[in-house]
């Protein structure tokens, strides 16, 4: 199984819910990420767990809340977004995080297609 | 610091014809270099990776790239586009360890 998946493939939502996304990877990998891609451009990394522990945070707001329950499973809560939260939430896999000489060939979901209105 | 230059944004292209997609990057020692594909609405397809060894890399779906050491680059090229090749393409660089760094994008268009 070489696929990272992510659930729901879109979610509308308004600034006073709360909802999460799911990303799954059975790949054995023990660094999985988050992404915010906005239209037209790269995708932005905003958190990174490394055997289940946040590695990374890049400043991110904290109504998006990162949890890793297992080294399978990666989510991401999110309560009171504003309407420029609106993107594509990646997530993606890789090996392993930090080592001298290994490479971090990152493997991607298809995304979250995210609307807050 | 560390960063990665697309400095075509849009690129169209005739079906059948050669692409060359550029990438040029700063980084202070031998970087991890990668290339990934987006269909619109779509995650990001790793092409191809360059760790080390024969500058000249195979990727998926007949395309190829070349390290030049000397010019910080890394050119994504196919020699027939088709035009399932329509996408945006993303060049990245990748320290050991650490995140990757996207370019900002090329997205390509293919004309029948």
């Amino acid at each position: 199984d070489t696929e990272v998946t992510q659930t729901p493939k879109h979610l509308v939502m308004g600034m006073t819910n709360k909802k999460s996304l799911k990303c799954e990877q059975h790949m054995g990998h023990r660094a999985m990420y988050w992404y915010k891609q906005k239209a037209k451009k790269p995708p932005e990394l905003m958190f990174v767990y490394s055997y289940e522990k946040l590695s990374i945070n890049e400043s991110v707001p904290s109504r998006f809340s990162p949890e890793c329950p297992n080294s399978s499973l990666l989510n991401l809560h999110l309560h009171a977004l504003q309407p420029e939260d609106s993107a594509l939430y990646l997530c993606a896999s890789s090996q392993v995080l930090v080592t001298q000489s290994s490479y971090n060939e990152q493997f991607f979901g298809p995304g979250t297609r995210l609307t807050v209105l | 610091a560390q960063s990665v230059t697309q400095p075509d944004i849009h690129i169209t292209v005739s079906e059948g014809a050669s692409l060359e997609l550029r990438c040029n990057y700063s980084y202070g020692a031998t970087p991890y270099l990668f290339w990934y594909v987006q269909s619109p609405g779509q995650g990001l397809q790793l092409l191809l990776k360059y760790f080390s060894g024969d500058t000249l890399v195979q990727g998926i779906k007949g395309f190829e790239a070349e390290f030049k050491r000397s010019q910080s680059s890394f050119n994504l090229r196919k020699p027939s586009v088709h035009w399932s090749d329509a996408a945006e393409y993303f060049c990245a660089v990748g320290p050991p360890g650490g995140k990757l760094i996207f370019g900002q994008g090329t997205e390509l268009s293919v004309k029948p």
